[in-house]
């Protein structure tokens, strides 16, 4: 199975501020990787796919980069409503999801 | 608009089965590859299992296989997951959710116990 590996597991930071989230998977993947936001109660929301790709409708704000092992996901500029979960999902064999990671405002 | 809604969860005792129920509407629900994933307390979500549009592949993750079973009735627009041999570990919230390797449209999920 390939592992999924999310650093760090919570980050606070202040409104406007960029944050990164880091992605490593077990062996590699080459671009098959999307992110989720989860928030309390609800279902994941698709982000971004295809490594980079934006979803239709999902603020510019987001974007993701990487390949084979190594991805990042970027909020260029933290907003209030940005609060929530956030996973990584490996599916070039099967599927698979980080631990996630817990986006606080400061 | 896409939904799907799922239902048929509930609280079974160790060893019982339940069969849960996934309606779709909104899109053409044969043209699409479908899933279910479930979530424990505090966990990361996790894949159970896949049926492709064609009905030519189903998978399971290696902590269901032999117990759960995905079926889709496309005139019915439905999406199906039989449990059986249900454990406490199997406790969760169950999404249906569309798409191929990165599902964009999930339900809102049912609630699955198993306790004693």
């Amino acid at each position: 199975d390939i592992q999924m590996t999310q650093s760090p597991s919570t980050l606070s930071a202040s409104i406007g501020d960029r944050v990164t989230i880091t992605c490593r998977a077990s062996q590699r993947v080459s671009q098959w990787l999307a992110w989720y936001q989860q928030k309390p109660g609800k279902a994941p929301k698709l982000l971004i796919y295809k490594a980079s790709t934006l979803e239709d409708g999902v603020p510019s704000r987001f974007s993701g980069s990487g390949s084979g092992t190594e991805f990042t996901f970027t909020i260029t500029s933290l907003q209030p409503d940005d609060v929530a979960t956030y996973y990584c999902q490996q599916y070039n064999i099967f599927r698979t999801f980080g631990q996630g990671t817990k986006v606080e405002i400061k | 608009d896409v939904q799907l809604v799922e239902s048929g969860g509930g609280l079974v005792q160790p060893g019982g089965s339940l069969r849960l129920s996934c309606a779709a509407s909104g899109f053409t629900f044969r043209a699409y590859s479908m899933n279910w994933v479930r979530q424990a307390p505090g966990k990361a979500p996790e894949w159970v299992a896949y049926m492709s549009a064609r009905l030519n592949t189903i998978t399971y993750a290696d902590s269901v296989r032999g117990r759960f079973t995905i079926s889709r009735d496309n005139d019915r627009q439905s999406l199906f997951l039989q449990m059986t041999s249900l454990r406490v570990e199997d406790t969760a919230v169950y999404y249906c959710a569309r798409g191929e390797g990165f599902p964009d449209s999930w339900g809102q999920g049912t609630q699955v116990t198993v306790s004693s």
